[in-house]
């Protein structure tokens, strides 16, 4: 039982179009996050919900917009895409209700945008 | 910007050896956390230590926090081939803030 998925796993596509990157939590967690790691490995959020209200917009471009349709889904679509674009792609829940601060986060999504 | 910096950026050891990476950060902390990230997968957390604590173990894993100088280090004991991964601290409650990482590679 995978506790953060996220499909595609990979996903390779030409600039100009729209794609989208889905992820499931199964562990009744109240807040998801996007984060997007570049070549260097350095590991930057997106986006957070809670609840399905977000509440952390990190001056991510508006090409890129988020979905929460239930607390345990959050969806990354991507409008017109851009070379600059292509990372890996990590979806991640906690439980902020507790004050847990612990994240579990998904495989990644290795986004290549040619 | 970046909240934590880690040292150093790549360490090499052989099996057997002690692995120690630090983490400095830039602001006032309730808690620091530290995840691993074996290649080509996600990031799965290591231990997490509060801002009153000022060491934790877990297993081979020792880490320490220095609330004065903004700094942490997490000491793997007697590493393994299989510790072989990037390490990165993180910071904040909102938000999770990552350093940069310390690549470690152990030898057979």
């Amino acid at each position: 039982d995978t506790a953060v998925s996220q499909t595609p796993k990979y996903l390779v596509t030409q600039m100009g179009n729209d794609k989208s990157i889905k992820c499931e939590q199964n562990l009744g967690h109240d807040t998801m996050y996007w984060y997007k790691q570049d070549s260097k490995k350095f590991l930057k959020i997106m986006f957070s919900y809670n609840n399905k209200e977000l509440i952390i917009n990190e001056t991510v471009p508006n090409r890129f917009s988020p979905k929460s349709p239930d607390k345990a889904h959050l969806n990354l679509h991507i409008n017109s895409l851009e070379l600059g674009d292509s990372a890996v792609y990590f979806c991640a829940s906690s439980n902020r209700l507790n004050g847990n601060t612990e994240a579990f986060f998904g495989q990644g999504t290795r986004l290549t945008v040619v | 910007s970046q909240q934590g910096e880690e040292d150093p950026q790549a360490l090499s050891i052989q099996e057997g050896e002690n692995a120690t990476m630090n983490c400095s950060y830039k602001t006032s902390i309730n808690n620091l956390q530290w995840y691993r990230q074996n290649s080509g997968r996600g990031l799965v957390h290591l231990i997490l230590i509060r801002s009153n604590e000022r060491e934790k173990h877990s297993g081979r894993l020792r880490v320490t926090l220095d609330t004065s100088k903004k700094s942490s280090s997490l000491l793997i004991t007697a590493s393994r081939a299989a510790d072989t991964a990037s390490y990165f601290c993180a910071t904040g409650f909102q938000k999770l803030v990552f350093g940069t990482g310390t690549r470690l590679l152990v030898s057979p």
